[in-house]
């Protein structure tokens, strides 16, 4: 059963800070990686969705890494602002499984001015 | 629509009523999923339509959830005698294409389901 974990739990820091999240998953043969946003009381927005003959993608911002054969992915968000504050959540889609994900909990990130 | 539509957005039920969970995909989209996410946790797999045919109900925590998508578009999330642990927020979402080729995915806002 894949299993993901988000490290870490909750993250704080000033504006302009450039940081990194970190996501881990057990079984490595996945089909594909989304990194999604979840404001609170809202449901979840993707963000960067990575296949799994991938190594990057980036959006503005936002970098996110894929290393298949570790077992993590990283979402690098530069020169953070206030309206990043958010729960960034990694979901992972196993070979044959398309879009059923499995979830980390996620990592709560706060930006202060 | 613009984006997928949950109905309704909060809701309250004594423990043992039935409820009913609406979700209206984007038009087109071929897949459709449900997923519960108790708080602080992340999403958990339900189950998955594609088009009419419910191809995965493996996440479904007991016999008393039931969905279903009759014409490939609306579904239901139907939970009989609801029970305090069913309290979550039960979110839907849908993409273009069939499983396996990993589009992106797009989540309504969810209903918050209590059971008190």
């Amino acid at each position: 059963k894949q299993e993901v974990t988000q490290i870490p739990a909750a993250l704080s820091v000033p504006e302009g800070e450039n940081l990194v999240l970190n996501c881990s998953f057990t079984d490595s043969a996945i089909y594909n990686l989304q990194w999604f946003r979840q404001d609170p009381g809202k449901g979840l927005t993707s963000l960067l969705l990575i296949q799994s003959s991938q190594r990057e993608q980036t959006s503005g911002r936002l970098n996110a890494s894929l290393d298949k054969s570790s077992g993590r992915s990283t979402l690098y968000i530069a020169a953070s602002q206030p309206g990043d504050s958010a729960t960034y959540l990694c979901g992972v889609g196993l070979t044959g499984g398309g879009n059923k994900l499995t979830f980390g909990t996620g990592t709560q990130l706060k930006v202060e001015l | 629509g613009a984006g997928v539509s949950q109905s309704p957005r909060y809701k309250v039920a004594k423990r043992g009523q039935d409820v009913a969970l609406r979700c209206d995909p984007i038009s087109g989209h071929v897949s459709l999923f449900w997923y519960q996410q108790a708080l602080g946790q992340g999403p958990e797999f339900l189950t998955y339509f594609q088009n009419e045919a419910q191809l995965d109900k493996s996440g479904l925590p007991s016999d008393r959830f039931f969905a279903e998508r009759p014409e490939g578009s609306v579904s239901t999330l139907k939970i009989q005698r609801t029970q305090q642990e069913d309290s979550a927020v039960y979110l839907c979402a849908s993409s273009y294409s069939q499983p396996g080729s990993g589009n992106t995915i797009y989540f309504g806002e969810g209903s918050w389901l209590t059971v008190v």
